[in-house]
């Protein structure tokens, strides 16, 4: 099926553990977005790539680090996780003519 | 203060009700305004786009934009227990392109059969 796809589903680090999340689209879309959401913070935009060769901070980009490897992966790394890193990792994918994002169906993270 | 402001809820209602969600926001560049729906433990799906100011109808759903008040609605009328999720609203200034979205906390929905 077309759409965003996430790895992994869940995972659990300990405090200063690394982790790559992998994200996938197959619609051709330029633009990809790295978000996370917190109970009582919404959505968040860490890294964003607007096309690919391209990556710009959102809004909290401490932390973290981003690959965009090809037009269709875009990868978020955790290079020394922390518990505040413990969130609902979403990837999401925009495309020329199409309005609004397509989301995956993310990553549960849990830092202890 | 945030960018985007909406409330969280919870908002339990009977069946059949009209709902309205709403959301307030400051950055005046913001032309291009969504609603996303998300089931729990899923990702969030758009369910209606608005540009600039007005309304739009899909199906039981309308969603209103009040540029000069900084002000959007979502309402959904006869509401089913299949309308329960958490609803976003989002925003951007452009439309294509990297589009960097701007999210609410989102609204906790319940339609109690």
């Amino acid at each position: 099926n077309a759409g965003v796809t996430q790895t992994p589903k869940f995972q659990v680090l300990k405090t200063g553990q690394s982790m790559t999340l992998q994200c996938a689209q197959d619609m051709n879309h330029n633009s990809m977005y790295w978000y996370r959401q917190d109970p009582g913070m919404g959505l968040r935009l860490i890294y964003y790539s607007a096309s690919e060769g391209t990556t710009d901070k959102g809004e909290v980009p401490n932390g973290y680090n981003v690959s965009r490897l090809n037009k269709r992966e875009f990868s978020l790394r955790l290079e020394s996780a922390a518990p505040s890193q413990t969130s609902v990792y979403f990837c999401a994918s925009s495309g020329t003519g199409i309005y609004g994002y397509t989301f995956g169906s993310g990553t549960r993270l849990t830092v202890v | 203060q945030k960018e985007v402001e909406q409330d969280p809820g919870p908002l339990s209602v009977p069946e059949g009700a009209i709902v309205s969600l709403n959301c307030t926001y400051s950055n005046s560049a913001f032309q291009y305004f969504m609603w996303y729906r998300q089931y729990s433990r899923k990702g969030p799906e758009l369910l209606m786009y608005t540009y600039s100011s007005g309304n739009k109808e899909d199906g039981r759903f309308t969603a209103q934009v009040d540029k000069s008040s900084k002000y959007i609605s979502l309402f959904i009328r006869d509401s089913q227990p299949s309308d329960s999720a958490t609803y976003l609203c989002a925003m951007s200034a452009l439309g294509q392109g990297a589009q960097k979205l701007v999210f609410g906390q989102g609204t906790r929905l319940t339609i109690n059969p």
